[in-house]
């Protein structure tokens, strides 16, 4: 079945750090690709997506390419800030299927 | 605009006690969705529902009933609440199934004591 691999966290950085959460995907069609932040106390918010191979989705400086030669869909932001501190999920959805598949969150330390 | 909102917010709950937790969308969704998380863990999806009328069971549906009578509405129902579903609740919707990301709600914290 379909499954998403996102890397063991936390991950603690330093401000204005470059950040990368690997996340790697298996899937038997074409799926939407996602990342999602949950800031603490508050629900997921959709962060970026990806909708088909070598877009690339943004938003709020973070980035990620969906490869599908790799399947991957590493998220990336070149300068981090305090304020990124919190959990990052990255999930997948087919057409054909009933649920979003999500990984098991990354939890983010940005250190001032 | 709202999009969805959970009530309440938090409760606390004696073990054997029924309990609802609602949810409502204002986006006119014809998906939602309800998980819950646990210290320390991913989310896990209890129910769905991808039009209303009709619902199905997600990876822990045992102790959860839902129905879905309308778009907007919902709701989730505890039976008979045991400690091990202390978690925080989350509804979330989505335009269909299938493809579609998911916008979720504030969440709902309960302890069954």
């Amino acid at each position: 079945g379909n499954s998403v691999t996102q890397m063991e966290g936390p991950v603690t950085l330093s401000e204005e750090a470059f950040l990368t959460i690997n996340c790697t995907y298996t899937a038997t069609g074409y799926p939407s690709l996602f990342w999602y932040v949950q800031y603490p106390g508050e629900g997921l918010q959709l962060l970026l997506k990806a909708t088909k191979a070598d877009d690339k989705g943004s938003n709020k400086g973070f980035e990620a390419t969906y490869r599908k030669e790799t399947t991957s869909f590493h998220l990336e932001k070149g300068s981090v800030q305090v304020s990124d501190s919190a959990v990052y999920f990255c999930a997948l959805s087919e057409p054909r299927d009933d649920k979003i598949i999500f990984g098991k969150g990354t939890r983010l330390h940005i250190l001032p | 605009i709202a999009g969805i909102t959970q009530a309440p917010t938090s409760q606390i709950l004696a073990a054997g006690r029924r309990m609802t937790l609602r949810c409502t969308q204002d986006m006119r969704h014809n998906a939602m969705y309800w998980y819950r998380q646990d210290l320390g863990l991913g989310l896990r999806l209890i129910h769905y529902s991808n039009t209303a009328g009709t619902t199905g069971k997600g990876e822990v549906p045992d102790g959860y009933s839902v129905s879905r009578a309308n778009t907007d509405d919902f709701p989730l129902t505890l039976a008979s609440a045991v400690p091990s579903q202390t978690s925080v609740y989350f509804c979330a919707s989505s335009p269909q199934q299938g493809g579609y990301e998911q916008y979720f709600g504030p969440g709902t914290r309960l302890t069954v004591t």
